[in-house]
C-alpha cells in the first residue's frame, strides 16, 4: 500500500461547480498536509497547508483533514477556467523540518466555460 | 522577488551519460530539496539539503547524487543514466526547511534517449 493515494482523475467540470478533490494516507506519524496546484509546464505551488486536524478556509478554497479516517479533502468553490490544472496533496511528518513531502499522484482536473 | 531557478530546463542524454542539474533558490533560503515527477510513480523524494549538509535522502540508487554550495545553490548528478531516469526533476526552497514552506521552481525535463 502506498503512504499517500489520490485518485488520478481526470476531472472535467463546468464553470461554476464546487470540486471536491480527496486523498488517503496509511501513514498515522504524519501531521502536516498541504495542497499543491501544478500548471503544465510549471513546478507546484502551495494552495493550502494544514496542521493536524481540521478545516482551513481561503477565498473559495477549504482544506479538511480528518486524521482518524486517514483522510484529508480540498474543496473548490465557484470553480474558474483558471483553476484548470493538476492537484496534488501531500504530508510531511511530525517536526515540520527536515522530513520529506510524500505526495499524491495528482489529479487532473478541467474546468469547462 | 526571483523565484526558484532551474537550469537547463529541457536536457537530451544518451544512456549510459552523466548529466548534472542546477537550482538557484530564493535568495536568503537555506533548504534545497530535489523531487523527481514522472507520470507513473508521481512526485518522489530525492534528497534534502540544509547550510551544505544533506538532511534527508529518499530511496534512489547511488547514481543520483547532490550537493549544496555555501550561497545555497545546489546541484544534483545522476551517472550512468538509464531510460527510466527520463522525468522532470524539481527543485523546491525554503527559507529554515520546514515541509510546508516551499517553493518549486519550473523543473528540468530531462530525457534520456
Amino acid at each position: 500500500q502506498k503512504e499517500v493515494e489520490q485518485d488520478p482523475g481526470p476531472l472535467s467540470v463546468p464553470e461554476g461547480a464546487i470540486v471536491s478533490l480527496n486523498c488517503t494516507y496509511s501513514n498515522s506519524a504524519f501531521q502536516y498536509f498541504m495542497w499543491y496546484r501544478q500548471y503544465s509546464r510549471k513546478g507546484p505551488e502551495l494552495l493550502m497547508y494544514t496542521y493536524s486536524s481540521g478545516n482551513k478556509e481561503d477565498g473559495r478554497f477549504t482544506a479538511q483533514v480528518d486524521k482518524s479516517s486517514k483522510y484529508i479533502s480540498l474543496f473548490i468553490r465557484d470553480s474558474q477556467p483558471s483553476d484548470s490544472a493538476t492537484y496534488l496533496c501531500a504530508m510531511s511528518g511530525p517536526q515540520g523540518g527536515s522530513e520529506k513531502l510524500v505526495f499524491g499522484k495528482g489529479m487532473k482536473l478541467t474546468v469547462n466555460p | 522577488k526571483a523565484g526558484v531557478t532551474q537550469t537547463p530546463r529541457y536536457l537530451i542524454k544518451t544512456r549510459g551519460q552523466q548529466v548534472t542539474l542546477s537550482c538557484s533558490p530564493i535568495s536568503g533560503h537555506r533548504s534545497v530539496s530535489w523531487y523527481q515527477q514522472t507520470p507513473g510513480q508521481g512526485l518522489q523524494f530525492l534528497f534534502e539539503y540544509f547550510s551544505e549538509t544533506q538532511r534527508n535522502k529518499g530511496n534512489f540508487p547511488g547514481r543520483f547524487s547532490g550537493r549544496q554550495f555555501s550561497n545555497s545553490r545546489s546541484e544534483m548528478n545522476v551517472s550512468t543514466l538509464e531510460l527510466g531516469d527520463s522525468a522532470l526533476y524539481l527543485c523546491a526552497s525554503n527559507p529554515l526547511g520546514a515541509t510546508y514552506g516551499y517553493t518549486f521552481g519550473s523543473g528540468t525535463r530531462l530525457t534520456v534517449v
